[in-house]
């Protein structure tokens, strides 16, 4: 099946600063999410972005399926963002995800 | 807005018990979902269904079974609960290869089972 390997697995921010969550993937998907899971654990959609670069507010995202990689960008960071960060994909069928470990976000203040 | 909902965000039940553990779309999705969660371990899927009365076994099948009578409601069952069945459940839908968004799947909020 696929790989999913999410780096850096814990980041520590001061809050307005900006950062860099990487998702690497092994095949070609036809799915790929981002979601924040929260302190309660409820799991947030933040992208679906199977390829290209999309932007909602203070996050953007991209992804090189080419090269089989995607980015989440989170600008001017907010202590409301700390949480787990997960990328998630699926292959040809599209319907099954394979999730990367997450990355573990602290934003203080 | 999509909403998944699942009926307990909480539950404790005894060893060899029968659970079951529901979840409710509302957005007429076809696909289905369960996953646990658990430390160092990750989501994996347990089961999911693409249908009414269909059904596929994901990662972890193993000691659970699941149902689903209706389109909008998909359960899972624990026939017998064990101490290492302890995790979150979470529960999620998506459309069928549809629409700008073909395979998104949405969360239900979870349920934290515990047993003892």
């Amino acid at each position: 099946g696929i790989q999913v390997e999410q780096s850096p697995p814990d980041l520590i921010l001061q809050e307005g600063a900006n950062s860099t969550l990487r998702c690497n993937f092994s095949d070609s998907v036809n799915n790929l999410q981002w979601f924040h899971q929260n302190p309660w654990g409820q799991l947030i959609n933040l992208f679906y972005i199977p390829s290209g670069t999309k932007q909602n507010g203070r996050l953007s995202a991209t992804t090189v399926a080419t090269e089989r990689y995607s980015l989440l960008y989170i600008s001017s960071s907010q202590t409301t963002d700390s949480g787990v960060y997960f990328c998630a994909v699926a292959g040809a069928a599209g319907n099954k995800l394979t999730f990367g470990g997450g990355t573990r976000v602290l934003v203080k203040p | 807005d999509v909403k998944v909902t699942q009926s307990s965000r909480y539950l404790v039940k005894r060893t060899g018990e029968k659970v079951f553990l529901e979840c409710v779309q509302d957005m007429d999705h076809e696909n289905m979902f369960w996953y646990r969660q658990d430390p160092g371990l990750g989501l994996r899927l347990i089961y999911f269904s693409y249908d009414v009365k269909m059904k596929e076994k994901g990662d972890i099948p193993e000691g659970y079974s699941v149902s689903r009578e209706k389109k909008e409601r998909f359960s899972l069952i624990l026939e017998s609960a064990s101490t290492n069945q302890t995790s979150m459940y979470l529960c999620a839908s998506s459309l069928y290869g549809q629409g700008i968004s073909p395979y998104e799947q949405y969360f239900g909020p979870g349920t934290r089972l515990t047993v003892t």
